[in-house]
């Protein structure tokens, strides 16, 4: 059973970089979607990106609103991927969760979320 | 980007008795090369993570309750509880696949007892 860690600051201040990172237990990278995923406070979820390491392509996909400003990169390494959202400002204020899936069930594990706020 | 839209926003179920969940999506999710409809069902519960319920629209997942079910093609689709249990208060998800990105989702419906 794959289990995802993740951690990161969660206190910024307007046009700092938002950093986290989710480390992988049980399972290794490829053949699965990496993913970062989104709330803010009482909404709903948004997808920021994700890595594709199932097919030979493999890359990246952001969301298009998000694009200029978001990095998405693993570290096999370490089992780790990780997320950098820079210029953050207040409307980035969110719970972050990182998650594993693959071409059927897109989203099947997630981590336990991190709540980041955007705050001078 | 595929706009998913649910309905009701929020119901009042007494225990034991059926909840059902409306998702409709703005074009087809329905993918002719596998004939699969590229939907997943999520179940939040306060301070948690959302979890997998239903992938590919029906599919439920290993460690769901036989009650969840997901049903629908193409753009229309439904999540029936069919005995609402009090551990099933939460806020449900629909979200396609089908196109990306984004994966896009729903807007949530909240399921309370009555």
């Amino acid at each position: 059973q794959v289990q995802l860690q993740q951690w990161g600051a969660g206190l910024l201040k307007p046009s700092e970089t938002l950093s986290l990172t989710c480390a992988v237990y049980g399972g290794s990278f490829s053949g699965y979607y990496w993913s970062w995923i989104r709330q803010p406070p009482g909404k709903g979820l948004e997808l920021i990106g994700e890595i594709n390491q199932i097919s030979h392509r493999g890359g990246t996909d952001y969301h298009p609103s998000l694009k200029s400003r978001v990095t998405m990169s693993v570290d096999t390494s370490n089992n780790q991927f990780s997320l950098k959202l820079r210029s953050v400002t207040a409307a980035d204020t969110a719970v972050y969760y990182c998650a594993r899936g693959s071409t059927g069930p897109r989203l099947q594990s997630w981590g336990q979320g991190t709540l980041v706020i955007v705050s001078s | 980007d595929i706009v998913m839209t649910q309905s009701p926003d929020s119901l009042a179920v007494s225990l034991g008795e059926r909840a059902t969940i409306n998702c409709k999506s703005s074009q087809s999710v329905l993918s002719r090369s596998n004939n699969k409809n590229y939907l997943a069902w999520f179940q939040q519960k306060p301070g948690q993570p959302p979890k997998l319920l239903i992938y590919w629209a029906s599919f439920r997942e290993s460690d769901v309750p036989d009650r969840f079910s997901g049903s629908g093609s193409g753009t229309d689709f439904t999540l029936t509880i069919s005995s609402l249990q009090a551990e099933d208060v939460a806020v449900y998800y629909c979200q396609q696949y089908y196109s990306t990105p984004p994966l896009t989702f729903g807007g949530g419906t909240k399921v309370e007892i009555k």
